[in-house]
Parts: C-alpha cells; sequence; structure tokens
C-alpha cells in the first residue's frame, strides 16, 4: 500500500462544476498536510494548507479527518484556469521526518 | 525566492554530479525530490540547521550538504540511467511547514 493514495484521474469537467479530490494517508503519525498545485513543467506551488477545522479560501475549500486519514479538497465554479496537477502532501511520521506526496490528479476543465 | 542551477544538465552513466539551490531568505530548512515524468516527487532528504533531519528511499550515493548562506547542494554519483528526472529544491522556516519550491533542475542521463 502506497503512503499516500490520490485518486488517479484525469478529472474532465465543464467550467462551473464541482469538483473533488480525495487522499489517504497510511501513517498516523502524520503531523501536517497540504494540497500543492503543479502546472505542465513548472514547480508545485501552494494551494492550501489543511486543518482538522476545515480551510477555506473562495472557492477552495480542504478538510483533514485524522480518524480516517483522509484529507480533501473541493474546488467550486471551476475556472479553464484551474487545469492542473493537484498534489496531496503529508509531512512527518516515525523514524526521521519525511515529506510524501500523492501521485498528483490531474484536472482538466473545459469551455 | 527559491532558485536553483542549472535548469538542464546532461550526463552519462557513471558520471557524478551536483545541483545547487538557494533557499528563501532566513529559512532553516531545505528539502530535495525527484520527480519523473507523470509522477508526483519523490523525497529525496531533508536539511534542518546544516543536520540531515530525513531521509527517503534513495540509495547512499544520493547526498547532500546545507550551507550557512541559505545554499545547498545534491551530489549524485554512479548516475544510472534511472536517474534522469526533475529535481526539485524547496525551503520552508521549519520542517513540516509550507514548503517553497524552485523550478527544479531537469538531468538527463544517457
Amino acid at each position: 500500500r502506497k503512503e499516500v493514495e490520490q485518486d488517479p484521474g484525469p478529472f474532465n469537467v465543464p467550467e462551473g462544476a464541482t469538483v473533488a479530490f480525495n487522499c489517504t494517508y497510511s501513517n498516523s503519525a502524520s503531523q501536517s498536510f497540504f494540497w500543492y498545485r503543479q502546472d505542465c513543467r513548472k514547480e508545485p506551488k501552494l494551494l492550501m494548507s489543511v486543518y482538522s477545522s476545515g480551510n477555506e479560501d473562495g472557492r477552495f475549500t480542504a478538510q483533514l479527518n485524522r480518524a480516517s486519514q483522509y484529507i480533501s479538497l473541493l474546488i467550486r465554479d471551476s475556472k479553464l484556469s484551474d487545469s492542473a496537477t493537484y498534489l496531496c502532501v503529508v509531512n512527518g511520521g516515525t523514524g526521521g521526518f519525511k515529506t510524501i506526496f500523492g501521485a498528483g490528479t490531474r484536472l482538466f476543465v473545459k469551455a | 525566492g527559491v532558485t536553483q542551477s542549472p535548469t538542464h544538465l546532461i550526463k552519462t552513466r557513471g558520471q557524478q554530479v551536483t545541483l545547487r539551490c538557494s533557499s528563501q531568505s532566513g529559512h532553516n530548512t531545505v528539502s530535495w525530490y525527484q520527480q519523473a515524468l507523470g509522477q508526483g516527487p519523490q523525497f529525496i532528504f531533508q536539511y534542518y540547521r546544516k543536520e540531515e533531519n530525513g531521509r527517503g528511499n534513495f540509495p547512499p550515493r544520493f547526498s547532500g550538504l546545507q550551507f550557512p548562506n541559505d545554499s545547498s547542494e545534491l551530489n549524485v554519483n554512479a548516475l544510472e540511467l534511472d536517474d534522469s528526472a526533475l529535481y526539485l529544491c524547496a525551503s520552508s522556516l521549519f520542517p513540516g511547514e509550507t514548503q517553497y519550491f524552485g523550478p527544479g533542475t531537469r538531468l538527463t542521463v544517457l
């Protein structure tokens, strides 16, 4: 089992749609969680930090469920510019610090 | 921001390579990642205040250093064809906090 698993995608959605990304992690000792966005042939850029209390930034909402070891990202009213790969990131764990990225979920938003 | 050099590099199997990174000013932590095409970044190691703070599943021929002037380097010895990838450096204030990535170095091993 992978340490961080994401929906394989790709997701193809029309403009204005609501899209949900899911991520699970295996190490219960993980300490911090993020969503990053990566455009083609570019470096990852921070989208949001993820907290148990939830985190909302405009059209984007992220949620952490520690009991289920599950992280989610919701994008409302999708724009063409949201087309990118969305990466779930988990930090911490036991036996030394690690940052684990999911494989990413590609999103295509079409006009 | 975070800068990396060189942008592109071509090496042959068995050679050694050094990649460089300049962290965001004031950041104590630098991490290095390998990203193959179509995959998420894979954690190589992290340095915090000049000491290795954590390591992923990479062999000892991947090594690194963090310098007092916010710069760091990744060294790879005895290059293999599978080492061809995008190498990303990221800095943060402390381990576990938001990481800011450089543009990466694309390494091709022939």
